[in-house]
């Protein structure tokens, strides 16, 4: 079955700008979403298709897309950024949406 | 104000069942598919299951094909998830989650199930 990638973990120092991807054939096809998931709380949307952000996410997270690989960018990373963040996609072959393992970030 | 609270979790044995609840408030539940995604300790997200709006579209992880049911009651803006033969691999934080924009928009805060 197809699948998305993520690296593991990602470190950024206060106030730069973090890339954090996510590999996949269906990216190819498919926009990928993204989610923030803080320790024991639930996962929030922070961006979704093309590069949209719902209501009361900063604008220092973006959304882009190249060929298999999706990234979400913070530019200016704050200290509350530091979380897990996960991508998911429709998937064109097995399960109909699939997730990434997920990227932990370190706001150093 | 959108929310989502599930229920249900909870301690079972191998081999047992369970069915989870979520119930949604503050938008039309009808008009949206809802979706089950879960999470074991430690580990990171997987998609369990989602269902249409109508309840005439289901779509199920190869995992758990089988032996978990999803349903919904409009009347009741309720998800349901009847989860059977459970194996210790199910163990796992479930999360609700409203399907919007082609994303997972809205979640709630979890229901832990444990098998063991």
């Amino acid at each position: 079955s197809s699948e998305v990638t993520q690296d593991p973990t990602v470190s950024v120092a206060l106030g730069q700008t973090v890339r954090i991807t996510c590999q996949g054939d269906s990216l190819r096809s498919y926009y990928a979403n993204w989610y923030q998931q803080k320790p024991g709380q639930a996962p929030v949307l922070v961006i979704y298709g093309k590069n949209n952000r719902p209501s009361g996410i900063p604008d220092r997270f973006s959304g882009s897309s190249s060929g298999n690989t999706a990234s979400l960018t913070i530019t200016g990373a704050q200290a509350e950024d530091e979380a897990d963040y996960y991508c998911n996609s429709r998937d064109s072959s097995g399960n109909p949406w699939v997730f990434g393992g997920g990227t932990k970030l370190t706001v150093l | 104000e959108v929310q989502l609270l599930e229920s249900g979790g909870g301690l079972v044995q191998p081999g047992g069942s369970l069915r989870l609840s979520c119930v949604a408030f503050g938008f039309t539940f009808t008009n949206y598919a809802m979706t089950w995604v879960r999470q074991a300790p430690g580990k990171g997200l997987e998609w369990v299951s989602t269902l249409s709006g109508s309840g005439a579209t289901i779509y199920y992880a190869e995992s758990v094909k089988g032996r978990f049911t999803i349903s919904r009651d409009n009347s009741k803006n309720t998800l349901y998830l009847q989860m059977n033969s459970l194996r210790a691999e199910d163990t796992a934080v479930y999360y609700c989650a409203h399907f919007g924009s082609d994303s997972f928009d809205i979640w709630g805060q979890g229901t832990m199930v444990t098998v063991s």
